[in-house]
């Protein structure tokens, strides 16, 4: 069974550019969920979606978004990127009924010069 | 207001030596949900165990084990006989039930490391 596949794994942007992770979530998980995290901050929830709605947002700008599509793969955006978004971007998933185990992929690495 | 609080930074112990990793929570939700994962330098957070508020059983796996305690809102880990592959970023993280999501709270995480 496939785990929580993120891509691009490793990138390198500058600042003021955009960027879109994306996520393909466990076969049959609705839920997908991302995260940040940085040496400084710690890992800290960025959004939810639950059949492509978003369901909870954290304390985050709004140059921050996402989108879930109907095959509950998922995608963050990032724009006007500053260097302190320069961070691990970890996605997970979990499935509907048995919502409370969460998933999570290898992370995206994104460094912004 | 949640929280989940790892005191251990970091932890270093030689191979075979049992380990325990520290995790205090707080929390206004009666359901709540307990949570620890593994990190290693790859990246990816491994689900290890998921405990419910309402089940304060012990948990042993292999030479995993868990002790919940709701009376002092603890929820410790313990490796036996710690081995070298045993070594990375252990994070307890909280899930409440306040609301109809699954967001995750998570402590500021325990680096063990094992010697050989």
């Amino acid at each position: 069974k496939a785990g929580v596949t993120q891509t691009p794994r490793y990138l390198i942007k500058t600042r003021g550019q955009q960027v879109t992770l994306s996520c393909s979530p466990i076969s049959g998980h609705r839920s997908v969920s991302w995260y940040q995290q940085t040496p400084g901050q710690g890992l800290q929830f960025l959004f939810e979606y639950f059949s492509e709605t978003q369901r909870n947002k954290g304390n985050f700008p709004g140059r921050f978004s996402g989108r879930q599509f109907s095959n509950s793969r998922s995608e963050m955006n990032v724009s006007t990127l500053e260097l302190g978004d320069s961070a691990l971007y970890l996605c997970a998933s979990s499935r509907s009924g048995d919502e409370n185990t969460i998933y999570f992929g290898e992370g995206s690495w994104l460094t912004v010069v | 207001a949640q929280k989940v609080t790892q005191a251990q930074t970091e932890i270093s112990v030689v191979e075979k030596e049992d380990v325990t990793l520290d995790c205090v929570y707080e929390t206004r939700d009666t359901t709540y949900y307990l949570f620890w994962y593994k990190q290693p330098p790859s990246g990816e957070l491994v689900f290890l165990i998921r405990r419910n508020s309402f089940d304060e059983q012990n948990e042993i796996s292999g030479r995993y084990s868990w002790n919940f305690q709701k009376s002092t809102s603890s929820f410790n880990f313990t490796i036996t006989a710690s081995q070298v592959v045993d070594s990375a970023v252990y994070f307890c993280a909280l899930m409440g039930r306040g609301g109809a999501t699954n967001k995750l709270i998570f402590g500021t995480g325990t680096l063990l490391a094992v010697q050989p």
